[in-house]
């Protein structure tokens, strides 16, 4: 099992810029999470789905933050326009009934 | 007052000591309970689930103290590689181990030869 894969590892952006950033979870799991980790505020779950429909996006900051999970397969996170305070690693977690969390190697994004 | 709150250490012990983190939670109907381990630039990793009144795992033991809203992760014999962050974890859905998770800011522990 490759586990939940994300992409890519690092980023470095100009603030204004759009990012991408690219999750697989693993196969079979049917919950995907988007979380957000800084210094200042720890983990912050941003916006989590069951079965591809979105659950619970409170976590999201603002507008300028959007996720999609057009598939059981792939998940996106997208901010546009980026700015500096949006610097942090975003992890990415899946799971099912029965398992905890297994999440991703992060991204770790850097706005400039 | 914070869904879970940890002491943020950091915990400085010497290899083969005894060290334990305590955890409080705001929910009084949550049912189960995890810690997770976190290396420097590494991302979370499961250690130890808690449904009860704890649970044992090898070096590690996990208690939970309903009355008090508390749990406890003991680790015994400490070993250089137990150096790393210990995120305090609780359902935000009271006896669901899907859906959110509360983290706890960490607690830091540092093993020293």
């Amino acid at each position: 099992d490759a586990g939940v894969i994300q992409s890519p590892r690092h980023e470095v952006t100009e603030m204004g810029q759009e990012v991408t950033l690219r999750c697989k979870p693993i196969s079979g799991h049917d919950y995907l999470f988007w979380y957000r980790q800084t210094m200042m505020r720890g983990l912050e779950l941003l916006i989590y789905f069951n079965n591809n429909v979105p659950i619970d996006d409170s976590g999201m900051p603002e507008d300028r933050f959007s996720a999609k999970m057009p598939n059981a397969s792939f998940s996106t996170l997208k901010i546009q326009p980026s700015e500096p305070r949006d610097s942090a690693v975003y992890f990415c977690a899946s799971s099912t009934r029965g398992f905890g969390y297994t999440f991703g190697s992060g991204t770790r994004l850097t706005v400039v | 007052r914070k869904e879970v709150e940890q002491d943020p250490g950091p915990f400085n012990v010497p290899e083969g000591a005894t060290v334990a983190f305590n955890c409080t939670y705001s929910n009084s109907a949550s049912q189960s309970f995890f810690w997770y381990r976190q290396d420097c630039r590494k991302e979370p990793k499961l250690l130890m689930s808690v449904y009860s009144s704890g649970n044992e795992d090898g070096r590690f033991t996990a208690q939970l103290n309903r009355a008090s809203q508390y749990i406890s992760l003991l680790i015994r014999d400490s070993k250089l590689s137990d150096s790393a962050t210990y995120l305090c974890v609780v359902p935000a859905d009271r006896g669901s181990t899907l859906g959110r998770l509360y983290f706890g800011r960490g607690t830091q522990l540092t093993v020293w030869p």
